[in-house]
């Protein structure tokens, strides 16, 4: 099963919104409403950001966001801030026999 | 609070099998039903699911690893297990552990530890 499809790079002013897309199919992101999302900065592990598909954890900022329309998830942050630039992995379930993909990751630069 | 701790060889030869655990502090493994899993990066890559195990025992694993992995739990000892036989240098990674409260989330991260398979 191939990962899930995910833009190499985004970028943003600070104060600015921006959206990262995760594309899969109705087997993994299109089935099911388990799709998280982790911020990675350099040298460290990954953070949960989001979970099923739009929760957030606690301690999280509400500037981060998910949604999700067909085999499509969505990760939004608003009011972009200089260490928001990190890696952002999508994670989606994707039934039995593969279980879990994960996205190829999208670098954040923020201007 | 829940802390996890990656352990095991930093150098592995090629063929040979990798193992490594993670031990669980600040709570108990088996007293909540969560799954414990293994995750691995490349250098200058993504991330890649190796892994899970429930607290009730059912296994998962990634199909294109599964001849080659074994996740295993040790209640006695608070610490999960991972075996990665016939190694190569593809399997050269930061490995991390953590705790799923289901499948896809990974709500708890080890550190990570970097594993580098070279003879």
């Amino acid at each position: 099963q191939s990962a899930l499809t995910q833009p190499a790079s985004v970028s943003g002013s600070p104060g600015q919104s921006i959206t990262i897309s995760c594309t899969g199919t109705s087997s993994d992101v299109g089935g099911y409403n388990y799709v998280s999302w982790y911020q990675q900065h350099p040298g460290k592990a990954p953070k949960l950001m989001i979970y099923d598909v739009s929760k957030r954890p606690s301690g999280v900022s509400n500037r981060f966001s998910g949604s999700k329309s067909g085999n499509t998830a969505s990760l939004t942050i608003s009011g972009l801030q200089a260490e928001d630039e990190a890696d952002y992995y999508c994670c989606s379930y994707a039934g039995s026999d593969t279980w879990v993909l994960f996205g190829g990751g999208t670098k954040l630069t923020v201007l | 609070q829940l802390q996890l701790q990656e352990s095991g060889p930093g150098l592995v030869k090629p063929s040979e099998t990798l193992s490594l655990t993670c031990t669980v502090s600040g709570g108990s493994i088996s007293s909540s039903t969560y799954y414990w899993g293994w995750i691995r990066q490349p250098p200058g890559e993504g991330l890649d699911w190796i892994a899970s195990i429930y607290y009730s025992g059912n296994t998962y694993y990634n199909p294109s690893l599964k001849s080659r992995v074994t996740i295993s739990v040790d209640t006695s000892k608070n610490h999960f297990s991972l075996k990665l036989s016939s190694v190569t240098a593809a399997d050269t990674a930061v490995y991390y552990c953590a705790r799923l409260p289901t499948m896809a989330t990974i709500y708890i991260w080890g550190q990570g530890t970097l594993v580098t398979v070279s003879s």
